[in-house]
């Protein structure tokens, strides 16, 4: 099946500092999605991305679609207390509606 | 409220006892997912609706599992004789037909003892 390998597994930063982490697949997928989820929650859409090489901000956000549809990275700037939680990345193919989900990673901000 | 609604939010049941939980989506919504979410992992897709009918139920894990949406609204996800490897956060989703962008609900955490 499809798998979705997603680093870092964890991140433990200062507040201020920017971040990166990234999804990489063995499939080629059409869309990409990036969820944050904090504890006793579901996953909060943060940025879809629909075409190969598609840039796209939210914010202090912003994703990118890898031009080979294989790959996905998601940047944080400036970084706060609050953007503490699960960050997962999930992917769609051409044959499919379900989503495959990376494993997370793990964002710890320390003010 | 104009969320995704599941409930129970907290189930605790006996091994071989039988669960139904309940998911409410977003008004207007024809897609529906059931996804499941183990400890330190990302949700695995269970099951996904357009309207009443299941157009993939590849992910449900064996026959225990089975969910229905009758009305193309609420849907329910039962499970019989429950295992304590079925202990997981159950997640629904809902989207607008045709869109990828989709919203999920709190969760209903299961545990069986």
């Amino acid at each position: 099946g499809q798998q979705l390998n997603q680093s870092p597994q964890s991140m433990f930063i200062q507040e201020g500092e920017d971040v990166s982490m990234n999804c990489t697949s063995s499939s080629i997928f059409n869309t990409w999605l990036w969820y944050k989820q904090e504890p006793g929650e579901g996953p909060v859409l943060l940025i879809a991305l629909y075409k190969a090489g598609e840039l796209t901000s939210n914010g202090r956000l912003t994703a990118q679609f890898g031009i080979t549809r294989k790959d996905s990275f998601l940047n944080i700037s400036a970084s706060i207390p609050s953007d503490v939680g699960i960050y997962f990345c999930a992917g769609q193919t051409p044959s499919g509606s379900r989503l495959t989900f990376g494993e997370g990673t793990q964002l710890t901000v320390n003010p | 409220g104009a969320g995704v609604s599941q409930t129970p939010s907290n189930k605790v049941t006996e091994k071989g006892k039988y669960v139904e939980l309940r998911c409410d989506p977003i008004s207007g919504h024809t897609a529906l997912y059931w996804y499941r979410q183990s400890l330190g992992q990302g949700p695995e897709f269970l099951i996904y609706f357009q309207g009443t009918g299941a157009a993939d139920d590849s992910g449900l894990p064996n026959d225990r599992f089975f969910a229905v949406r009758p009305e193309g609204s609420v849907s329910t996800l039962k499970i019989q004789r429950t295992e304590r490897g079925d202990s997981a956060v159950y997640l629904c989703a809902s989207s607008l037909i045709g869109s990828t962008e989709a919203f999920f609900g709190q969760g209903t955490r299961l545990t069986v003892v």
